[in-house]
């Protein structure tokens, strides 16, 4: 069965740093997501995105936040200075319409 | 602002017995509901979905209800299996058409004792 891939499982970064996740979404999927779950908390929405534009985001996606989808299979998730509070699993989604099929996420650890 | 709750943190559930989950929600515009799974280490798993137009879908041994006037829904599991045990996931969205965020709960931890 197909499903969404994301890499790297972990990653630790330095406060302050770029990092920038990956996720395959599955082939024929056109809207994809990023969602986030800071640990013990639930799992909140970022930002959708479809037809190669950001079709919703939440307030959580400010501007230290972007995302791109720079080739025909991958979609990115970009933080451009990490704060300690960044630090949370973060899940790739994607759909036709729903539901959603999840990526087993990056888990992001701040230092 | 919990637009969706999910009351119990956890339940225990003995192999065989049916587990019912429980989840709220506030917001009226909500038209469509999902249970996700989630494994340790592992993404959330669709497991099953209504629609506001129905009260009631059933899949195998999950059976999702559905009571619009109380904002209510559960999710039933008969019979219960070990391999049950699992972070199960309510959600919800506005609307069956892609691209609109989901709304989840916090999740409640079933343990389902053999």
């Amino acid at each position: 069965e197909p499903e969404v891939t994301q890499t790297p499982s972990h990653q630790v970064t330095q406060m302050g740093q770029e990092v920038i996740l990956r996720c395959v979404p599955i082939s024929n999927h056109l809207y994809f997501y990023w969602y986030r779950q800071i640990l013990g908390q639930k799992v909140e929405f970022l930002v959708s995105f479809y037809n190669n534009e950001i079709s919703e985001k939440s307030e959580i996606f400010d501007d230290q936040f972007s995302v791109e989808r720079p080739d025909g299979s991958n979609f990115t998730l970009k933080i451009r200075s990490t704060k300690l509070e960044d630090s949370a699993m973060y899940f790739c989604a994607s759909s036709t319409g729903q539901p959603q099929h999840f990526g087993d996420g990056t888990r992001l650890s701040i230092l | 602002d919990q637009q969706v709750k999910q009351n119990s943190p956890s339940l225990s559930v003995q192999e065989g017995r049916i587990s019912i989950l429980n989840c709220d929600y506030t917001n009226s515009m909500f038209d469509y509901f999902l249970w996700y799974k989630k494994y340790p280490a592992e993404g959330p798993t669709f497991l099953i979905s209504i629609s506001s137009i129905k009260d009631k879908n059933e899949d195998g041994r999950f059976t999702v209800f559905l009571n619009k006037s109380a904002k209510h829904l559960s999710l039933h599991i008969v019979p219960s299996q070990p391999g049950d045990s699992a972070v199960y996931f309510c959600a919800a969205s506005g609307y069956l058409s892609g691209n609109t965020p989901l709304v989840f709960g916090k999740g409640t931890r079933l343990s389902v004792i053999a």
